[in-house]
């Protein structure tokens, strides 16, 4: 099993800050990496695709890159909206696997 | 607009069954991949199960292999997860998910909730 592992656990910005969260896996899945975000009481919502490609309708200010076993989610200029719990998503096998989330606050 | 609605949640026995069930809507169920995935109360995510688009292909993860059967109906566009021998530590929200083509999730249902407790 590829265990993802993301940091920080959880992370304290101010708005129009930028963040960046990482996600790194036991093994090499190439790009085979998503980035979610969950925000209270929501489904997750799929963010980037294949390491690198911003979802349908996702804000420019979310970039993600990585290869093989590092991967990293960038918010530029932090917004109230962005609050919520990120995760790193591997699919490049069997069984697929979740980092364990990083909690972005807002101060 | 896509849609994916579950239902079947609610609270069973340890060792009983529940059935859930996931209503698509707004694209052709037939040509994607489906998913389920839960998440425990103050938990993360969590992959279940995986299922092609025509049924042919399963996949489990290792502690629900022999207990869930994730399956489909095309012809009424809804996605299913029988759970069997259910245990506490499958207490959970549920969601449902549609795959890409890849295996990225982009599109998830509300979520149903199960309770394993006696």
């Amino acid at each position: 099993e590829t265990v993802m592992t993301q940091s920080p656990t959880s992370m304290s910005t101010s708005i129009g800050e930028r963040v960046t969260l990482n996600c790194k896996a036991s093994q090499s899945v190439g790009i085979n990496v998503d980035w979610y975000q969950q925000t209270p009481g929501q489904s997750p919502k799929l963010l980037i695709y294949g390491a690198s490609n911003r979802h349908t309708g996702v804000p420019d200010r979310f970039t993600g890159s990585g290869f093989g076993r590092d991967f990293t989610l960038t918010i530029s200029n932090v917004e109230a909206e962005d609050l919520a719990v990120y995760y790193c998503l591997q699919y490049g096998s069997i069984p697929l696997t979740f980092g364990s989330g990083t909690k972005l606050e807002i101060k | 607009e896509v849609q994916l609605v579950e239902s079947g949640g609610g609270l069973v026995q340890p060792g009983r069954s529940l059935k859930l069930s996931c209503a698509a809507s707004g694209f052709t169920f037939s040509n994607y991949g489906m998913a389920w995935v839960r998440q425990a109360p103050t938990k993360g995510l969590e992959w279940v199960a995986t299922i092609s688009y025509d049924g042919s292909s399963t996949y489990y993860r290792d502690s629900v292999k022999g207990r869930f059967t994730i399956s489909r109906d095309n012809a009424k566009s809804t996605l299913y997860l029988q759970m069997d021998s259910l245990r506490s530590e499958d207490t959970a929200t549920y969601y449902c998910a549609r795959h890409r083509n890849s295996g990225s999730m982009d599109a998830w249902g509300q979520g149903a909730s199960v309770t394993v407790s006696s």
